[in-house]
């Protein structure tokens, strides 16, 4: 079965920038989308064909492709971006549709 | 806005429908997901059905045991759960893709447990 790959962890002062990854074998072809979820909370899409933004969602959050990687960016990491990100995807038959292992952002 | 019903506690081998009920847009103008939480763990999607109804896919954890379908009349999305295992037990939420925005609108999602 198709997997996408997430660091379980990130930390990131206030301020600075955070760097998520997500890697699959498919990304090269399929789009990556990425999700923040706040405890206790339904996700929120904050980008989706690899790097747009959806209205509403700070400029700070960015995304990005390179082979077989997508990136989330948080410029600027506030508290309030403190959270679990997924990425989302599918394989190359686009038929397996898959999130993520996750990735739990601290602002710190 | 979307709302989740139908969730509680089942025993293993069991049957459950859940609802999410849609407002706010024109429900048949879009594709509609289940998407699944278990306890502490991460996202799992589940299946997704087509605007008409006529498309639907499952993941293979589900397939064959789960249906997807919906009443555009009604604005209102469905889960069938059947043959229900321990490893259904989660928080199943429904949610919404616009054209390539998938899973833009989330519901506030509903939880079932399937234990004994």
């Amino acid at each position: 079965s198709y997997e996408l790959t997430q660091p379980p962890s990130v930390s990131v002062s206030p301020g600075q920038t955070a760097r998520i990854t997500c890697s699959g074998d498919a990304l090269p072809t399929k789009y990556a989308y990425w999700y923040q979820q706040k405890s206790g909370q339904a996700p929120v899409l904050v980008i989706y064909d690899d790097s747009k933004r959806p209205s509403g969602i700070p400029e700070r959050f960015s995304g990005s492709t390179s082979g077989t990687m997508a990136t989330l960016t948080i410029s600027g990491a506030q508290a309030e971006d403190e959270a679990d990100y997924y990425c989302y995807s599918t394989d190359s038959s686009g038929h397996h549709n898959v999130f993520g292992t996750g990735t739990k952002v601290t602002v710190l | 806005q979307l709302l989740e019903s139908g969730g509680g506690l089942v025993q293993p081998g069991g049957s459950l429908r859940l609802s999410c009920v849609a407002s706010g847009f024109t429900f048949n103008n879009y594709d509609m997901n289940w998407v699944r939480q278990a306890p502490g763990k991460g996202l799992e999607w589940v299946s997704v059905i087509g605007g008409t109804g006529t498309t639907t896919y499952y993941a293979d954890s589900v397939k064959g045991r789960f249906t997807i379908s919906r009443d555009n009349s009604k604005s209102t999305l469905y889960l069938r759960m059947n043959i229900l295992r321990a490893e259904d037990t989660a928080i199943y939420y429904c949610a919404r893709n616009d054209g390539s925005k998938l899973f833009d609108y989330w519901g506030q999602g509903v939880l079932v447990t399937v234990s004994s």
